[in-house]
């Protein structure tokens, strides 16, 4: 099965906060990541946590780590129609060669 | 600092044909990696390169192959393309390591008829 699983669609009204969830199953996660991509464009880096925090935040984006339950989350505050986009998850881990692994991606769509 | 450049960003061939994609990482990183995007498969890992050598491989037939200049540029190259090869190209770099951030570069979108 994966090791990195998103829900694949969120819908949500102009002004509410999004959460998007991601789950991971490898406790040696070292890096957790989610990325932004708008249609027809790469991955744009939105934020990462390392896996020693519970929490960051960065201006409308915050984001939740519960290492117990592998559990990762990314919170929106005042959705605007500009942040309709697929956003991933991705985790990573130091050493070896190990390559980071993503998720499916959920597609956000944010209604007036 | 500029980001990641990979050209062209659109592409359209038949079966039969190869095609090359190339990727300018960002200025100092080292490491590049390409993935595959599709709607069914999702993000998959092609390779990654550091130093001129390939130095992790994905799960994918010979046909894709890759390389890596000596300015950290990096090539790939897929032979006999096949019409499941249709697809969203996208290169990402990062300093050192895969493990580390990685920046994307918008992709190249291959078609295949």
């Amino acid at each position: 099965g994966e090791d990195v699983e998103q829900s694949l669609f969120l819908s949500v009204r102009e002004g509410d906060s999004s959460v998007i969830n991601c789950t991971y199953t490898d406790s040696s996660s070292t890096y957790l990541y989610w990325y932004k991509q708008e249609p027809g464009a790469g991955l744009q880096l939105l934020t990462y946590i390392f896996s020693n925090m519970d929490m960051k935040q960065d201006q409308r984006l915050t984001v939740l780590l519960n290492k117990k339950d592998k559990h990762l989350s990314l919170r929106i505050a005042d959705t605007q129609t500009g942040d309709s986009a697929i956003y991933f998850c991705a985790e990573s881990r130091t050493g070896g060669s190990y390559i980071p692994t993503f998720g499916r991606g959920t597609s956000l769509i944010v209604h007036p | 600092k500029a980001g990641v450049t990979q050209t062209p960003r659109y592409l359209i061939k038949t079966r039969g044909q190869q095609v090359t994609l190339s990727c300018s990482p960002i200025s100092g990183h080292r490491s590049v990696s390409w993935y595959q995007q599709t709607p069914g498969q999702g993000l998959q890992f092609l390779f990654e390169y550091f130093s001129e050598t390939q130095r992790n491989k994905g799960n994918f037939p010979g046909r894709f192959s890759g390389r890596q200049f000596s300015n950290s540029r990096s090539e790939m190259n897929v032979s006999t393309l096949e019409l499941g090869d249709s697809a969203l190209y996208l290169c990402a770099s990062s300093l050192y390591q895969p493990q580390e951030t990685q920046y994307f570069g918008p992709g190249t979108r291959l078609l295949v008829l």
